[in-house]
């Protein structure tokens, strides 16, 4: 089942906040966190695992909600680079083999 | 080497031709994937081959035939294909181990146009 993402599009101007959430109606093994620019792959960004502990190799943070299946991911002090598309992947069945992409937040950072 | 190599990056196929994707990489993954994507839409999963057996077909029409021939490289065979399936079609690797997870990286894609 598809996980929600909010909010469908953000705007921001450098140096601002922004906070991607997404929800799922299944219970969670992990949520993955990927950044997809026009035209290109996406870009692994975080993962967080059920129990609490997270994976990432970018200057963000993310958090995941067990209870409520809930993760966001956090974009503090947004500069031009952060332009582009947001994906939650959701494992509801372990391994993270099969994950099943949120619709997208599309973010975009101005001067 | 950190990358997932597609080849080609664009192809335009009559619905009768066959014509094949490849996938390569060289970091050791022993987990493949082929995803679809529309503009505008998130990656759709098709199939996930993991130390080179498939493990998940999304029930995925017969006109696409994956095939992984050693850990090293994904191939998508496409056949008789119709004008909705033009898309772009990525590949993922990652590295499964039990008891750990890890992300994925994606190739750059080949962008499919079924004419």
């Amino acid at each position: 089942q598809q996980p929600v993402q909010s909010p469908q599009a953000v705007i921001l101007r450098e140096g601002e906040d922004a906070v991607i959430n997404c929800s799922s109606s299944k219970a969670l093994y992990s949520v993955h966190w990927y950044r997809q620019k026009h035209g290109e792959a996406p870009v692994f960004l975080m993962i967080l695992l059920k129990g609490g502990e997270q994976k990432g190799h970018e200057k963000i943070s993310a958090s995941f909600n067990e209870k409520k299946q809930q993760s966001s991911l956090y974009l503090t002090a947004s500069q031009l680079s952060y332009s582009g598309t947001y994906f939650c992947g959701t494992d509801s069945q372990g391994g993270s083999e099969k994950l099943v992409f949120g619709k997208g937040t599309k973010l975009t950072v101005n001067p | 080497d950190t990358e997932v190599t597609q080849t080609p990056k664009h192809l335009v196929m009559g619905m009768t031709n066959k014509k094949s994707l490849k996938c390569e990489q060289h970091m050791g993954h022993r987990a493949m994937y082929w995803y679809k994507q529309k503009a505008k839409k998130p990656p759709e999963l098709m199939f996930v081959y993991s130390y080179e057996k498939l493990s998940i077909n999304e029930s995925v029409p017969s006109r696409f035939s994956p095939e992984c021939p050693n850990s090293s490289l994904l191939n998508l065979h496409l056949h008789a294909l119709q004008p909705e399936d033009s898309a772009l079609y990525l590949c993922a690797s990652s590295h499964p181990q039990a008891g750990q997870v890890y992300g994925y990286t994606f190739g750059s894609g080949t962008r499919l146009t079924v004419v």
